[in-house]
C-alpha cells in the first residue's frame, strides 16, 4: 500500500496570505489528523477528521481550519498567515486493521516571510 | 491534561552501545503508546506500538516497555549503529482519540 502523501512539500508565503495543504491517507484509512511541528513547541495537535467530520480539535485559533472529502483526502487551510505559522505541517492517517496506530506523511514545510 | 516528557533531550553514544530512551506521562488512562523515529525535516516513522494491556513489544534491535501505573515507557536500542541517529518521539493515545507527543530525544551514534 502507498503511504500517506502530502502536497506540496514546500511552500513560501508572505504574511496575510492564505494557504491550503493537502493530505492523502493510506488507502482504507478513514481518520486523518493534522499536526504542527516547530522547534520551540514540538508537535502540536491541530485537528482530526473521521468520515468527513471533525472529531477532535486542538487549541489553535480559528484561522486554522480543515475538511475531509468522501475519499478521505483532507485539506488544511490557514488564513491570514503570521510569521509564527512557519512550521512543518504533518498529517497522519489511521484505520483498517491497525486502527490504533498513526502513520505519518513526509510533511509540508511552510515558510512565512 | 496529559503531559508527555522525554529524557534526555539529546544523547550521544559510540557505535555498538546499548541505550535506553525514556518517556513519562502524567495521566495513566491511556489506550496505547507509540514510539516514532524522525529524521531531520522528515515525517515520523512508526517503530513500535504498545497497547495499554501490554508490557512490552519488540522489533529487531528495538524493545519498548510500558508501565502504565507509573506512567513510564522505555525504548531500548541494542548494538546502536550510526544509522540509528535521529530524533525519537513517544506519543500516548488518550481519551477521545487524542494523541499527546513528547518533545523527543535527539540521538547521535558516533562511528
Amino acid at each position: 500500500k502507498a503511504g500517506v502523501t502530502q502536497t506540496p512539500r514546500y511552500l513560501i508565503k508572505t504574511r496575510g496570505q492564505q494557504v491550503t495543504l493537502s493530505c492523502s491517507p493510506i488507502s482504507g484509512h478513514r481518520s486523518v489528523s493534522w499536526y504542527q511541528q516547530t522547534p520551540g513547541q514540538g508537535l502540536q495537535f491541530l485537528f482530526e477528521y473521521f468520515s468527513e467530520t471533525q472529531r477532535n480539535k486542538g487549541n489553535f485559533p480559528g484561522r486554522f481550519s480543515g475538511r475531509q472529502f468522501s475519499n478521505s483526502r483532507s485539506e488544511m487551510n490557514v488564513s491570514t498567515l503570521e510569521l509564527g505559522d512557519s512550521a512543518l505541517y504533518l498529517c497522519a492517517s489511521s484505520g483498517g486493521d491497525r486502527a490504533h496506530e498513526q502513520f505519518f506523511g513526509p510533511g509540508t514545510r511552510l515558510t512565512v516571510l | 491534561k496529559q503531559e508527555v516528557t522525554q529524557i534526555p533531550a539529546a544523547l550521544s553514544v559510540p557505535e555498538g552501545e546499548n541505550l535506553v530512551l525514556n518517556c513519562s506521562f502524567t495521566d495513566s488512562a491511556i489506550y496505547n503508546l507509540q514510539w516514532f523515529r524522525q529524521d531531520p525535516g522528515k515525517g515520523l516513522t512508526s517503530l513500535l506500538l504498545i497497547q495499554s494491556s501490554q508490557r512490552e513489544q519488540t522489533s529487531g534491535r528495538l524493545n519498548a516497555s510500558l508501565d502504565k501505573s507509573s506512567g513510564r515507557s522505555t525504548l531500548y536500542i541494542a548494538a546502536s549503529q550510526p544509522g540509528d541517529s535521529a530524533t525519537y518521539l513517544c506519543a500516548v493515545r488518550g481519551n477521545f482519540n487524542k494523541f499527546y507527543f513528547g518533545s523527543g530525544t535527539k540521538l547521535n551514534v558516533k562511528p
